[in-house]
Formats: C-alpha cells, structure tokens, sequence
C-alpha cells in the first residue's frame, strides 16, 4: 500500500462525538488525500493537501475538517459525527513524479 | 465540471473470454485518465494510466485500455479473464490544469465465472 497506513481501521462512534482518522505517510510525499467510499458514489473527495498546512476542499468537505502540522501526518476530523458520515474513508498520495494516486488500506467507520 | 461515468454495474464474463469494463468522461481540457482496481476489503491498486501518446495503453496483471478522444471513452481489457480478476473497477479522470481533483466513477463490479 506504498507506505501508508491509516488508523484506527476500524471504529464505531455515537452520533454528536468527535472523531479523528490518521493518515500516516513514510516517504514524505507533497500530496495527500481524504476520499470517501460509498455504494453507488465512487470514491469523492472530502479534502486533500499540498503541503504543510496547505489543505483545500473537495466535493463533499462540509462536516469534515483536517489539518496536517507535518508532512507525513494528514488527520481527518468529524467534529460532530453524524449517521450520513457511516462510510470507508481511503487517504491517498500522489508522488512528484507520478500522475496516479497511490491508495492506504482504509478506515471502516460506523456511527450509530 | 469533469465526470466519470461507469455504464454498467455488473460485468460477468467466463474464465478465458475476453473482458471489457466501459469508461466514459467528460472534461473541458485535455484528460489524465485512469484505471484501479478494488479487492474485497483492500485499498484501490493502480492499474494503468493515459497521460499522452498511444492511445492503447498497457498495465498490470495483462490490462490494457484504449483513450478514444471522439468518443470520451476509455474502456478497460484483458484478452483471456482470470477468476482471480473478479473485484470493483474503478474509472478516474484528472483534468490536466484543473489542480488536483481527481473524479471517480461509480465502479464496475467484474465476475469472472470458472
């Protein structure tokens, strides 16, 4: 999964807490990305990276915000976790010298 | 606005037939088309990319794809199916200056039938 691991990767909340997703690179790339995974939807962009402290809004951003202090941290928060946000969310990044993303192994989350 | 349409949301196809996944999109410049590939609780995997040049490109595993500009389409095969192929496909499209937003289609689920 080109160094990236996502944690926890499994996890059931409560609607109306808060809940943060991690996102760890090991090769320092510039780009990062929060997608999430629906049934029908692909894969949408909630937000992505391009360096530290440098984030921008995907698609479907709204109840999602994330914030990166080092390069090879990009953390994904719900700050009030709804039943709508119940998804697989994938971080993924894109090299310097690639065109494609390259994909971690997936966070399972559940609000209940 | 760019999009990725996956026309069919099942494709079964018998162990040594040929297969094709379709792909089309809709960009207002030129396309960095993209093919992945998603196996039961796994991460995408990258299997192929047009960028520029020959408009059949070759990937991993046997894939190939063919870009085809008049048609917006860029289809995903594979000459002879493996069993071991059945997972969802996913279609992507970047618009080469429109940042980094990368689309995604809906997916194709392919089953591959001994």
């Amino acid at each position: 999964d080109a160094g990236i691991t996502q944690s926890p990767r499994h996890k059931v909340t409560e609607t109306g807490t808060p809940v943060t997703l991690r996102c760890h690179q090991t090769e320092n790339h510039r780009y990062m990305y929060w997608y999430r995974q629906d049934p029908g939807h692909g894969l949408r962009l909630i937000h992505y990276s391009y360096g530290v402290k440098d984030t921008d809004k995907g698609e479907v951003s709204d109840g999602y915000s994330v914030s990166r202090s080092k390069t090879e941290d990009f953390l994904l928060t719900l700050e009030s976790a709804t039943s709508s946000q119940t998804s697989v969310y994938f971080c993924a990044i894109k090299t310097p010298s690639s065109y494609e993303q390259y994909f971690g192994p997936g966070t399972r989350l559940t609000v209940t | 606005a760019q999009s990725v349409a996956q026309p069919e949301d099942q494709v079964n196809v018998a162990e040594g037939n040929p297969l094709t996944v379709k792909c089309t999109y809709s960009v207002s410049g030129n396309p960095y088309l993209f093919w992945y590939v998603q196996y039961p609780n796994r991460g995408l995997q990258f299997l192929l990319k047009y960028i520029t040049g020959d408009n059949l490109v070759k990937g991993s595993y046997g894939f190939e794809a063919e870009f085809n500009k008049s048609q917006t389409s860029f289809h995903l095969k594979k000459p002879s199916a493996l069993v071991s192929d059945s997972a969802l496909y996913f279609c992507a499209v970047r618009e080469d200056n429109y940042g980094q937003n990368f689309v995604f289609g809906p997916g194709t689920r392919l089953s591959v039938l001994p």
